[in-house]
């Protein structure tokens, strides 16, 4: 089974402070962990994926992620947060041992509000 | 075509009726997805699609769902006697098929938002 938490609801940070949205997951294998923000009314955007090989991996909009394996823990980061990063941020996760379920799990999401 | 394309954008119905969601997705992906969000709230999967089968269908909420793909393209998702808890967002995505590597990329739809009334 496989399964992605997001323990924050919301996020508030200042514009230009560095910013964090945490992730963790559960899974048998070894975990394929994605990213993804939704602006309003609108889908899902890819940001950025660790399939394999660097811990730290960079993604679209100044965007990066962190992979600790130990801590099952795969929190999105920003150096200098943006107002126009304001939006809804979604974790999901494979389990690369699951060949039957295909499909990723996404977390509950986090809602990220930069203040300017 | 450059994204998944999903029609309608919107779509108000009357309770009891039914309506069918279309969804074009990425030229070449073999792999479709179809995920609900209701309002407010995370992604509930529904349906998943491999060329024109569909190996897991554990996320249809009831018998009254039900979804087909034609072509190894289009797919359809059909709610017969829609009910005002069907409200939500229906969201397709695609992916490059899944023989070898499951970590492909999905990409999503703009969605087809649903309110029933």
């Amino acid at each position: 089974a496989q399964s992605v938490a997001q323990p924050e609801d919301q996020v508030n940070v200042a514009e230009g402070n560095p910013l964090t949205v945490k992730c963790t997951y559960s899974v048998s294998g070894n975990p394929y962990l994605f990213w993804y923000v939704q602006y309003p009314n609108r889908g899902l955007q890819f940001l950025l994926k660790y399939i394999t090989g660097d811990n730290l991996v960079k993604g679209s909009y100044g965007f990066e992620a962190e992979f600790n394996k130990s801590q099952t823990s795969f929190h999105l980061k920003k150096p200098s947060a943006l107002v126009s990063d304001s939006a809804l941020y979604f974790c999901a996760v494979r389990d690369s041992m699951d060949t039957g379920r295909r499909a990723l799990t996404f977390g509950s999401g986090t809602r990220l509000q930069v203040q300017p | 075509g450059a994204g998944v394309s999903q029609s309608p954008s919107n779509k108000v119905t009357e309770k009891g009726k039914d309506v069918e969601l279309r969804c074009d997705p990425i030229s070449g992906h073999t792999a479709l997805y179809w995920y609900r969000q209701s309002l407010g709230q995370g992604l509930e999967f529904l349906i998943y699609f491999q060329g024109n089968s569909a190996p897991d269908k554990s996320g249809l909420p009831s018998d009254r769902f039900s979804a087909e793909r034609t072509g190894g393209s289009v797919s359809t998702l059909t709610i017969q006697r829609t009910q005002q808890e069907d409200s939500a967002v229906y969201l397709c995505a695609s992916s490059l098929g899944l023989s070898r590597s499951s970590g492909n990329t999905i990409y999503f739809g703009e969605g087809s938002w649903l309110t029933v009334v």
